[in-house]
């Protein structure tokens, strides 16, 4: 069964860093492009970020560009969000999400975890 | 940059109605990179339609998704209980803002 398990949100405040988890099981990790999605309070799914399988390739949003860094330990089956700079519009839940194919195409996110809380606030 | 817009913003029906939610691209995007999702307070978003029009794995038949170019639908057939919740479309990594199925 593929699980994505989400961790590290906590309050934090503006200007402050954190670092996201998102452990991953029930299928080739390394294989898959795995992607960070958030949802500010009352708002629809915003796009983050995105990593590919080996990790060589990697992609933000404009609204996190410079702040943000994506990583992955394909030998820990973990993939990671570093957050620098926070702002009080980056408080959210915070998503990973798996592409369903190998390749870095978006066709659709197959599976998701259940997120994280990030609070952003003095 | 692609703007989808989802309407309407939230849709009133009961048990047993059909419901039809649309999604119009602000330019002609490929069905291949369309997907809907359907999104619970508390849950992980779960993928229902991809490719404009093929269900995911699991998805009951009275989800289906039309469409080609700009606009784009998804259809409950029949709603069950279990549906009322936030749906989403995607094209490749831009998000619609979602439609609210509420029971009327």
């Amino acid at each position: 069964e593929v699980q994505l398990v989400e961790s590290g949100g906590s309050l934090v405040q503006p200007g402050g860093s954190l670092r996201l988890s998102c452990a991953a099981s029930g299928f080739t990790f390394s294989s898959y492009p795995i992607n960070w999605v958030r949802q500010a309070p009352g708002k629809g799914l915003e796009w983050v970020s995105v990593i590919s399988g080996s990790g060589g390739s990697t992609y933000y949003a404009d609204s996190v560009k410079g702040r943000f860094t994506i990583s992955r330990d394909n030998s820990k089956n973990t993939l990671y969000l570093q957050m620098n700079s926070l702002r009080a519009e980056d408080t959210a839940v915070y998503y990973c999400a798996k592409e369903f194919g190998r390749v870095l195409a978006a066709t659709n996110f197959d599976y998701w975890g259940r997120g994280t809380l990030v609070t952003v606030s003095s | 940059e692609i703007v989808l817009t989802q309407s309407p913003g939230t849709l009133s029906l009961s048990p047993g109605e059909r419901a039809t939610l649309s999604c119009r691209a602000s330019q002609s995007v490929s069905s291949s990179y369309l997907a809907w999702y359907q999104h619970k307070p508390g849950q992980a978003p779960r993928v229902l339609i991809y490719g404009a029009s093929s269900r995911a794995a699991g998805i009951p038949d009275r989800f289906s998704g039309s469409g080609s170019g700009t606009d784009f639908t998804l259809t409950i057939s029949r709603l069950e209980p279990e549906d009322f919740a936030v749906y989403y479309c995607q094209q490749y990594r831009t998000f619609g803002q979602g439609t609210k199925l509420e029971i009327k």
